[in-house]
């Protein structure tokens, strides 16, 4: 069975930092693009970051270009979102995300909440 | 801002049947075989019920169907039951948008 868990989120301070982790099994890890979505309270989703199988290729969306660092890590089946210099608008529930294939994402994690307050 | 154009709500009653529409460019749902859609239940993950266009995943409901035709996608649900009540996102490959702004299905 496909799991993805989430674990890191919670209270950040704007300029803070919080790093989200990922634990996966049930697939083989190098085999697939893996990906963060959010969801800001009440609104829809947001895709913000992409890795692909390797590690060797990521891609963000504008808003958080600079500032949030996606990484993988083989040896443990871990997917990572580092985020640095939050900002209120950061504020929802991250989604751990694996990608089938073509922008058609099959399994999700059941998210993990980030809250950007002072 | 997404690129992809879905309606905020839609409705129907119990046993009907209720299309969502996903409009996006050439360069996405007009070019791609690679659209697929969400349903997420309130608070709940999103959970993928089609892909490319009209495939369903093991175990989603023959009551959930998908067609394209030009730039816009849709999402049909038919008998609808009240457990459909949701949110719908849809996604398509290329493009700037990854997802649709989701439509709110309310089942009267």
């Amino acid at each position: 069975e496909v799991q993805l868990v989430e674990s890191g989120g919670g209270l950040a301070q704007p300029e803070g930092s919080l790093r989200l982790s990922c634990a996966t099994s049930g697939f083989s890890f190098n085999n697939y693009w893996l990906k963060w979505v959010r969801q800001a309270p009440g609104k829809g989703l947001e895709w913000v970051a992409d890795i692909n199988k390797d590690g060797s290729e990521t891609y963000y969306v504008d808003s958080v270009k600079g500032r949030f660092i996606i990484s993988k890590d083989s040896s443990t089946s871990s997917l990572y979102l580092q985020m640095n210099s939050l900002r209120v608008e950061d504020t929802a529930v991250y989604y751990c995300v694996r990608d089938w294939g073509w922008n058609t994402f099959d399994n999700w994690g059941h998210g993990t909440l980030v809250t950007v307050s002072s | 801002q997404s690129g992809l154009t879905q309606p905020p709500s839609a409705s129907g009653s119990p046993g009907q049947s209720v299309t969502i529409s996903c409009t996006g460019t050439s360069s996405d749902v007009g070019r791609h075989t690679h659209v697929s859609w969400y349903q997420q239940r309130p608070g709940k993950a999103p959970k993928l019920i089609i892909y490319e266009v009209n495939k369903r995943p093991s175990g989603v409901s023959d009551r959930f169907s998908g067609s394209k035709s030009g730039n816009t996608a849709s999402l049909t649900v038919s008998g609808l039951q009240i457990d459909d009540e949701a949110d719908y996102y849809c996604s398509s490959h290329g493009g700037s948008g990854v997802f649709g702004g989701g439509t709110k299905l309310t089942v009267l």
